[in-house]
């Protein structure tokens, strides 16, 4: 089965900064790749996704690139406010199928 | 954009006993739908996937004689902890996939359950 591993399991970055969270995935099959946001006792916000035709997507601050061929994917948050804190996971799944979560990464922006 | 729902909120029951979570699908019909698992700073993990008009399909590890679920119409999913025990306290979490070429899953706002 498809296994996502993603890193670092904790980011701490001073307000401003730039974030960037990776993520392998393992299935050569899987095609959609959607990253999201949880905040404590809520359940998850996606924020950006791409497809395995594209190379990378971008959405005002939030950015996701794309490796096929290296089974990568990786999120790129720009000028960070203290509200991007939260954790933030990717998923990868064949074609909006069940998806499959990496573990997780704790992301703490200090004003 | 589409909503799920997710009924109750939070949940704390006695060891022992039975407690059912309600997934809705509030503006879209959803023939499947996804049961969800995620114990404290972890991650999500699938439990089940729920059909409507057939039986789920569960992962491995995961008792469908525990964990029954339901999906009765195009627009609800129930899930069933029965005989809860305290390791079964979790964050249960629904979601429904988008329709019409588009991958996105929908999640509902997850059911806090405390067995105690």
């Amino acid at each position: 089965g498809e296994n996502v591993e993603q890193h670092p399991s904790t980011l701490s970055v001073q307000e401003g900064d730039s974030a960037v969270i990776k993520c392998t995935y393992s299935d050569s099959a899987s095609n959609y790749f959607p990253w999201y946001k949880q905040e404590l006792g809520k359940g998850p916000q996606l924020i950006i996704d791409i497809r395995s035709n594209v190379g990378e997507k971008k959405d005002q601050r939030i950015a996701v690139t794309l490796n096929k061929t290296a089974k990568h994917f990786s999120l790129h948050i720009t000028e960070t406010q203290p509200e991007d804190s939260a954790v933030y996971f990717c998923a990868a799944s064949v074609s909006g199928y069940a998806l499959n979560f990496g573990k997780g990464t704790s992301l703490l922006v200090t004003p | 954009g589409a909503v799920v729902s997710q009924h109750p909120s939070r949940v704390i029951c006695k060891s022992g006993t039975s407690v059912k979570i309600e997934c809705r699908s509030l503006d879209f019909q959803a023939t499947t739908m996804f049961w969800y698992r995620q114990f404290p700073k972890q991650s999500l993990m699938l439990m089940a996937t729920s059909n409507e008009g057939s039986k789920a399909t569960y992962e491995q590890g995961v008792e469908k004689d525990k964990f029954l679920i339901n999906h009765a119409s195009l627009t609800l999913s129930t899930l069933t902890v029965t005989s809860a025990h305290p390791e079964d306290s979790s964050f249960y979490i629904c979601s429904a996939p988008g329709w019409g070429g588009s991958y996105e899953q929908y999640f509902g706002p997850g059911t806090r359950l405390t067995v105690t």
